[in-house]
């Protein structure tokens, strides 16, 4: 199975600071890449696409990067409806595997 | 507008088999474009993908290794949904399950609501 391992585990920011998270591969996976945002109680919610395509209606303040097996997801200014855990996909092998997630706080 | 809604039970004994169905509006369970998932989801697992099925000229199953021994994914043209067994369970077994919309690509931009399913006797 293809892992993927995102750092950091917890990220505490301030409202308006620009936020990056960052997601490994254990091996190529190209642009198979997705990024989710979950919410308590809520199913996980597709931000990004293909490494860096945003999906429709996701604001413009958040971003994707990468290729290979190093990708990022930015949030260029963090906002209180943002507090959430994020997790990265890969779906160039199967199993379609996903990162252990990433929990962010407001500070 | 597609969505997505599980049903079946939350508890089942262990040894048996789990079963829930996601009934499909707004889309149709034999969309050449879309695939119909089931992932899950623990705290000591993560979110773990289990598998799909699509419709590409005939039917397809794509199953995770770590359950395919255990697991059938079927779509019902009739009802538009699909449904998920999981065999012979354990209290490993125990997690939120949700079923999912996606492309072949394997990004999933619709989920259900998810499905808390206990295994214990």
């Amino acid at each position: 199975d293809i892992q993927m391992t995102q750092s950091p585990s917890t990220l505490s920011a301030a409202v308006g600071d620009r936020v990056t998270i960052t997601c490994r591969a254990s091996q190529s996976i190209s642009m198979w890449l997705a990024w989710y945002q979950q919410k308590p109680g809520r199913a996980p919610k597709l931000l990004i696409y293909r490494v860096s395509s945003l999906e429709s209606g996701v604001p413009s303040r958040f971003s994707g990067n990468g290729s290979g097996t190093e990708f990022t997801l930015t949030i260029s200014s963090l906002q209180p409806d943002d507090i959430a855990t994020y997790y990265c996909q890969q779906s160039k092998g199967y199993p379609f595997t996903f990162g252990q997630g990433t929990k962010l706080e407001i500070k | 507008q597609v969505h997505l809604q599980q049903s079946g039970p939350g508890l089942v004994k262990p040894s048996q088999t789990l079963s829930l169905t996601c009934d499909i509006s707004g889309d149709s369970v034999s969309s050449i474009s879309d695939t119909w998932n089931w992932i899950r989801q623990s705290p000591s697992r993560g979110l773990e993908w289990l598998g799909r099925t699509y419709y590409r000229s005939k039917w397809y199953n794509d199953y995770a290794v770590s359950v395919k021994s255990r697991i059938t994914i079927n779509p019902d043209t009739s009802k538009n949904h699909f449904s998920l067994q999981l065999n012979s369970v354990t209290p490993e077994d125990t997690a939120v399950y949700y079923c999912a919309r996606g492309g072949y690509s394997g990004w999933l931009d619709y989920w259900g609501q998810g499905t808390l399913v206990t295994v214990s006797s």
